[in-house]
């Protein structure tokens, strides 16, 4: 079954710094998502990159999508405190079920 | 912005009593998710909502579980005769339009301690 599986799962870096989370998957996709979720609290959806899109953008994060590696990135440039959290890909094949990854948790330090 | 809100936030009950939790998804939304995340894993799919009725279920999904839309707001789960091991973070999600929107936005979560 597909899968997201992100790597490293755990990063630790300084403020300032930029942190990248990569994420593979098993099996084609429609959509693949990223979420973010402080300790013990909900999950945030960050960006949602198709299929068919190679890059997407919004404020500080940047997600690349490579299909034929089955695979894709988050970069957080310019990290903060604030983004200490987990950050999750999730894949779909037709806009239903989300299939999580276990998640890269990440620590910004000040 | 709106979101999907959920009530309670956690909800304590004994092995093998019913529990409901509830969600509020965003209000022009048409599909609704159940997930769940026991402490340290992956978030799981539980099932999927659509027209009034599942339109996909995993197979965690079973016959303990249920859900419904009672009307035109509140969309709900329940678990008959709860297990030690449903003690979890259910999540409800929900999403706008098929073909234009997939994102799916989740609320907040009911934490469900089962003793």
């Amino acid at each position: 079954s597909q899968q997201g599986e992100e790597d490293p799962q755990a990063l630790s870096i300084q403020e300032g710094e930029n942190a990248t989370m990569n994420c593979s998957y098993k099996t084609s996709i429609n959509n693949l998502q990223w979420y973010r979720q402080n300790s013990g609290r909900g999950l945030v959806h960050l960006i949602l990159i198709r299929s068919n899109e190679r890059e997407k953008h919004s404020g500080r994060l940047r997600v690349t999508l490579d299909t034929s590696k089955k695979s894709s990135s988050l970069l957080i440039t310019a990290s903060r405190a604030a983004d200490t959290a987990s950050y999750f890909c999730a894949t779909d094949q037709a806009g239903t079920a989300l299939i999580f990854g276990k998640g890269t948790t990440l620590s910004v330090s000040s | 912005e709106p979101e999907v809100t959920q009530t309670p936030s956690h909800q304590v009950t004994q092995m093998g009593q019913e529990v409901i939790l509830r969600c509020v998804p965003i209000s022009n939304h048409l599909y609704f998710y159940w997930y769940r995340q026991i402490l340290g894993q992956k978030v799981e799919f539980l099932v999927s909502f659509y027209n009034n009725e599942i339109s996909e279920k995993s197979e965690i999904f079973d016959d303990q579980f249920s859900v419904e839309r009672p009307d035109g707001s509140n969309f709900t789960l329940k678990i008959r005769s709860t297990k030690l091991e449903d003690s979890a973070m259910y999540f409800c999600a929900s999403q706008g339009q098929a073909g234009s929107s997939y994102e799916q936005y989740f609320g907040p979560g009911t934490r469900l301690t089962v003793t």
